[in-house]
């Protein structure tokens, strides 16, 4: 089975911290997924890389960033927290087969409040 | 820019009974996907349509993507608790391939 883990299920900052969230997948995906959930909004795609070193801005990349140096890794930080980056973050992976259509596999999410 | 719509919002129905959400996209679709997310939980895979006028049967799960390849449906016949969660539908988007998510259906199902 594919496994997504992310490395904290609830995290609390405080405004203006740079704050990192981990996601590891073991199932050597080549797609990898940022995204943001919050109450009647659905999923918003924040980053997607599709290879080691790649990044791609999804549709509300404003106030984070994303680092990919091994292909099992993705991780995006927030350079300056604010309240406003209080939401459920989830990560997920994809195989590649010519496209980014495939199932996406979901880590079980990280829980951030900013204070 | 593409837009995938989900109906209704919110459902709650009788242990039982019948329930369907249904999918609507801006923009033809190459494939659509269904997600179930259980309160608490992450979104899960369920299903992918491909085909035009496709039709897909899970137990009492029944997906349909429509003939124009523009909008989906999902059915659950007889509900039961184990059903109660949010149900996302999601497509890739025409020109860059991102999925993108409807808002989603919470089910509510009351025994």
């Amino acid at each position: 089975d594919v496994k997504v883990t992310q490395s904290s299920r609830y995290l609390v900052k405080r405004t203006g911290e740079k704050v990192f969230l981990e996601c590891v997948q073991d199932m050597d995906h080549e797609n990898m997924f940022w995204y943001r959930q919050d109450p009647g909004l659905g999923l918003r795609l924040i980053y997607f890389s599709y290879d080691v070193k790649m990044k791609e801005k999804g549709d509300i990349p404003e106030g984070y960033s994303v680092s990919r140096e091994k292909k099992e890794r993705f991780s995006l930080i927030l350079e300056s927290a604010s309240t406003n980056q209080t939401s459920m973050y989830l990560c997920a992976s994809s195989p590649n087969s010519g496209g980014y259509y495939n199932e996406q596999f979901f880590g079980p999410g990280t829980r951030l409040t900013v204070l | 820019g593409q837009q995938v719509m989900q109906i209704p919002q919110y459902q709650h129905v009788q242990e039982g009974e019948d329930f369907t959400t249904y999918c609507n996209s801006s923009t033809t679709l190459s494939n659509i996907q269904w997600y179930k997310q259980r309160p608490g939980g992450h979104p899960v895979f369920l299903i992918q349509l491909v085909k035009s006028g496709e039709v897909k049967k899970q137990k009492r799960l029944t997906f349909q993507f429509g003939e124009a390849k523009k909008n989906s449906s999902l059915h659950i016949t007889a509900t039961q608790t184990t059903d109660v969660g949010t149900y996302f539908c999601a497509g890739p988007h025409s020109n860059t391939g991102k999925l993108i998510f409807g808002q989603g259906t919470t089910l509510q199902v009351k025994p």
